[in-house]
């Protein structure tokens, strides 16, 4: 069965750490691009971060960049989110997500979502 | 940053024909998708490239595109599609990501 499952969400306070692991199973992990995109209490879906297939490449949303890094270990068929100098406003369901790229950069979708892992930044 | 608009809600009677409509400057160079997401539930994609459909997505979900705006159609809406519906494409660069605000789609 293709998978994902996130895990590592909880209670942080501003200011703090947090990284979300997402495993993957049921297909070859490393042929995918992978996504986080989180969505906080009551509103609609934000894209956060995306990686390449092999790890090269990343990019970040603006409201992140500089304080969470996007990462992947092909070898454990797991993506992660470290996310820093956490906010209130980073509260929220947090999902990750499989894409297929192919060679002329074209996005294919995001096909599978896990269930998502909860985040929430309060003191 | 780069946005794309969708209306917030959309009514529509069952057996009746749904539209969803998403506006964004670089839709004419980047695809766009779309996703369907009930109370509770992650995200499902019902459309990508446009207007291709994944298997296991029916028939009745279509996608169109013209100039800077695409269109998710939903012929003869069933119960179960009353959901939230998000667009999602790429800024003209292919390199940010970004969703619409979200079209709520309920019975009259």
């Amino acid at each position: 069965e293709v998978q994902l499952v996130e895990s590592g969400g909880g209670l942080v306070q501003p200011g703090g750490s947090l990284r979300l692991s997402c495993a993957a199973s049921g297909f070859t992990f490393s042929n995918y691009w992978m996504h986080w995109v989180r969505q906080a209490p009551g509103k609609g879906l934000v894209w956060v971060s995306r990686i390449n297939s092999d790890g090269s490449s990343t990019s970040y949303a603006d409201s992140v960049k500089g304080r969470f890094t996007i990462s992947r270990d092909n070898a454990k068929n797991t993506v992660y989110l470290q996310m820093n100098s956490l906010r209130a406003e980073d509260t929220a369901v947090y999902y990750c997500a499989r894409d297929y790229v192919d060679t002329a950069l074209h996005y294919y979708g995001m096909d599978v979502w896990g269930q998502g892992t909860t985040v929430t930044v309060s003191s | 940053s780069y946005e794309l608009t969708q209306p917030p809600s959309v009514s529509v009677s069952p057996g009746q024909t749904a539209r969803i409509t998403c506006s964004g400057d670089a839709l004419p160079k980047q695809y766009a998708y779309w996703y369907q997401q009930k109370p509770g539930q992650a995200p499902v994609l019902v459309i990508y490239k446009d207007s291709e459909r994944p298997s296991g997505i029916p028939e009745r979900f279509s996608g169109s595109s013209s100039g800077t705006t695409v269109t998710l159609t939903i012929s003869g809406v069933q119960a179960e599609d009353e959901a939230d519906y998000y667009c999602q494409s790429a800024d003209s660069s292919g390199t940010y990501l970004v969703f619409g605000g979200g079209t709520k789609l309920y019975f009259l």
